[in-house]
């Protein structure tokens, strides 16, 4: 069964800071893979998908990679701001299965 | 706007009183699915279904049940809910599953049972 890894599980950084947050998984048979915020209490937001054909995403000051091979996705914030503090949550839709398989999350703190 | 919607978003209720959380999406989405969300444990399928009339169980299907009768709606039915099913809900939808395009969740129901 696929197994999502998100890590750190939490991380508090500057204002300003450029910053990385990783995502792994098991299985490299996949379709795509998702990044999610959640603010808290709240709802899925999607930042960016990348294809398994992929290597990369970019929407604004977020960039999204991905190696299919080693299982492994990252997500990467420049110039972080206050507003970017939420939870950031990986998710694998995986080939063969009916079903999204998510990390555990990243929950980010930016200090102004 | 595309979306799917939930409602309510936030429900309480009493154990054995029985709910329906209902789930809408306008995209024409043939794919649905519950998720449920709980500390530590992240987001688990409840259930999911691949079309209308087409219904699966997912990872935590006990003490759930699910209907597809149109392709928009997608309700949750708890029979008799126990406290042990408070959490926070997500519905979502998706296209046919060729990787191009990814799921689009729903905001969110947050249900106490007391």
């Amino acid at each position: 069964k696929q197994e999502v890894t998100q890590i750190p599980a939490a991380l508090s950084v500057p204002e300003g800071e450029n910053l990385v947050l990783n995502c792994s998984f098991t299985d490299s048979a996949i379709y795509n893979l998702q990044w999610f915020r959640q603010d808290p209490g709240k709802g899925l937001t999607s930042l960016l998908l990348i294809q398994s054909s992929q290597r990369e995403q970019t929407s604004g000051r977020l960039n999204a990679s991905l190696d299919k091979s080693s299982g492994r996705s990252t997500l990467y914030i420049a110039a972080s701001q206050p507003g970017d503090s939420a939870t950031y949550l990986c998710a694998v839709d995986q080939t063969g299965a009916n079903n999204l398989f998510f990390g555990t999350g990243t929950r980010l703190t930016v200090i102004p | 706007e595309a979306q799917v919607t939930q409602n309510p978003r936030y429900l309480i209720t009493v154990t054995g009183k029985k709910l329906t959380v209902t789930c809408s999406q306008n995209m024409n989405h043939e794919y649905m699915s519950w998720y449920r969300q709980d500390p530590g444990l992240g987001l688990r399928q409840i259930y999911y279904s691949m079309n209308v009339e087409v219904t699966d169980k997912g990872d935590v299907p006990e003490g759930y049940k699910v209907s597809r009768k149109e392709k928009r709606n997608f309700p949750l039915i708890l029979e008799s809910p126990s406290p042990n099913q408070t959490s926070l809900y997500f519905c979502a939808s998706a296209p046919p599953r060729t990787g191009r395009y990814g799921y689009t969740f729903g905001s969110g129901t947050r249900l106490t049972v007391v």
